[in-house]
């Protein structure tokens, strides 16, 4: 079993949707979580980190549950600069990093 | 937030020829670098894990013979493809870890993508 999955997509919405992404780990020691934003030929950029009372960040938020191990990113009013790709991270307890496959998004208007 | 510096950007070379690429953490002490390939359309392949001072771990199927990794100092790694050729044609990415940073997270270099004619 992977230790991140991630559902790849591709998620197609409009314009001014709500969009979910969920991503389930298998590690329950994990510590540590994130979502990372890529853009098409470019590096990773940390979007958010992802703590366990859940947090927001303008039209973003993420979720932790740990009982079910794992992780959500809502987007709320998507806009056509969200069309990325989406990467859960999931940090262990030995400085591991693992990352799920990604999800597809394009806001179309 | 920590900056991580990968050089260079883009490298064009001959096919048997070695390339290799710096990742410097500019403003903390990497004790772990990561070393990724990414294909077109595809997701991030971990190709190794490095400490600062031993040996890389490769992951399954990444050749180490192939893929020089060095890790000499807290804020340098190098990634050498020796005799490179078209196949390993692709955008390679590191990433940092280490002390200096609260929140946990990985930072990324800014690629370099690899050419092979």
């Amino acid at each position: 079993r992977k230790e991140v999955e991630q559902d790849p997509g591709p998620f197609n919405v409009p314009e001014g949707a709500t969009v979910a992404f969920n991503c389930t780990y298998s590690n329950s020691a994990s510590q540590s979580f994130f979502w990372y934003r890529q853009d098409c030929r470019k590096e990773p950029k940390l979007l958010m980190s992802v703590y366990s009372s859940g947090n927001e960040d303008g039209r973003f938020t993420a979720q932790l549950n740990r009982a079910s191990q794992y992780i959500s990113l809502l987007i709320r009013d998507s806009k056509l600069s969200d069309s990325a790709t989406y990467l859960c991270v999931v940090r262990n307890t030995g400085n591991q990093f693992y990352f799920g496959t990604g999800t597809s998004l394009t806001v179309i208007p | 937030g920590a900056v991580v510096s990968q050089h260079p950007s883009r490298v064009i070379c001959k096919s048997g020829t070695s390339v290799k690429i710096e990742c410097r953490s500019l403003d903390f002490q990497a004790t772990t670098m990561f070393w990724y390939r990414q294909f077109p359309k595809q997701s991030l392949m971990l190709m190794a894990t490095s400490n600062e001072g031993s040996k890389a771990t490769y992951e399954q199927g990444v050749e180490k013979d192939k893929f020089l990794i060095n890790h000499a100092s807290l804020t340098l790694s190098t990634l050498t493809v020796t005799s490179a050729h078209p196949e390993d044609s692709s955008f390679y990415i590191c990433s940092a870890s280490g002390w200096g940073q609260p929140t946990g997270e990985l930072f990324f270099g800014e690629g370099s993508r690899l050419t092979v004619l």
